[in-house]
């Protein structure tokens, strides 16, 4: 079975404070990890994936299949970054199904 | 390009009817996946439509049943409704070919279901 854990539903920062998101996972196999984002009055939307190594909007997340973690983090928060966020798994291979967490809602604060 | 659409926005329903809810893909999309998001909950995976097939199922039960068009677009029907089934119905569009590429999902603005 696959298992997202999103341990914290509010998250209240100041702005330029660092701001961590957890994410931990359950999945026997190799997992395919994202973020997606959820701004207010906005549609879900993709903020970035494991595989990419990219850092969008100033947000980097490492796998660490250790610890079976997927954390979200950026040093500077900003009050833009303010949303919903949900981290997301996916089994790969011809496992289609996209498991979400239930959501961390984030307000950075000015 | 207007992105993944859904119809209707907000729909009210009585307990034991049926719904169809609708979806369009963003342009260049050949796949379609369903999802329920319950109030303060993350989105619930509900199937995923690849050339007219039902790919991938997740935990419902059989009143939930779908269709996809030759043009790709998506139909949910949900039989027999509950209280239970009130939510917001996400669909979400992506490119079918390969893992690397389907992961990355557009989601349309979801259609609020409410069952009384």
């Amino acid at each position: 079975a696959q298992r997202v854990t999103q341990p914290e539903k509010l998250l209240s920062v100041f702005k330029g404070a660092p701001v961590e998101l957890k994410c931990n996972y359950s999945y026997s196999g190799s997992p395919e990890l994202f973020w997606y984002v959820q701004y207010s009055r906005q549609r879900l939307q993709l903020l970035l994936r494991h595989i990419s190594r990219e850092s969008i909007k100033g947000f980097t997340a490492d796998l660490n299949k250790g610890e079976t973690s997927f954390h979200l983090k950026k040093p500077f928060a900003q009050e833009e970054d303010s949303a919903m966020y949900y981290c997301a798994l996916s089994g790969g291979g011809s496992n289609y199904k996209l498991t979400f967490g239930k959501g961390t809602l984030l307000t950075v604060n000015p | 390009d207007a992105g993944v659409t859904q119809s209707p926005t907000h729909l009210i329903k009585t307990r034991g009817q049926q719904v169809t809810l609708r979806c369009s893909p963003k342009s260049g999309h050949d796949t379609v996946s369903w999802y329920q998001q319950a109030l303060g909950q993350g989105p619930q995976f509900i199937f995923q439509y690849y050339e007219e097939e039902e790919r991938q199922r997740g935990n419902f039960p059989d009143r939930f049943s779908g269709h996809q068009f030759p043009n790709y677009s998506s139909e949910l029907n949900v039989n027999a409704l509950l209280l239970g089934d009130s939510a917001l119905y996400l669909c979400a569009s992506s490119s079918g070919g390969g893992t690397a590429s389907w992961g990355e999902q557009y989601f349309g603005p979801g259609t609020r279901l409410t069952v009384t």
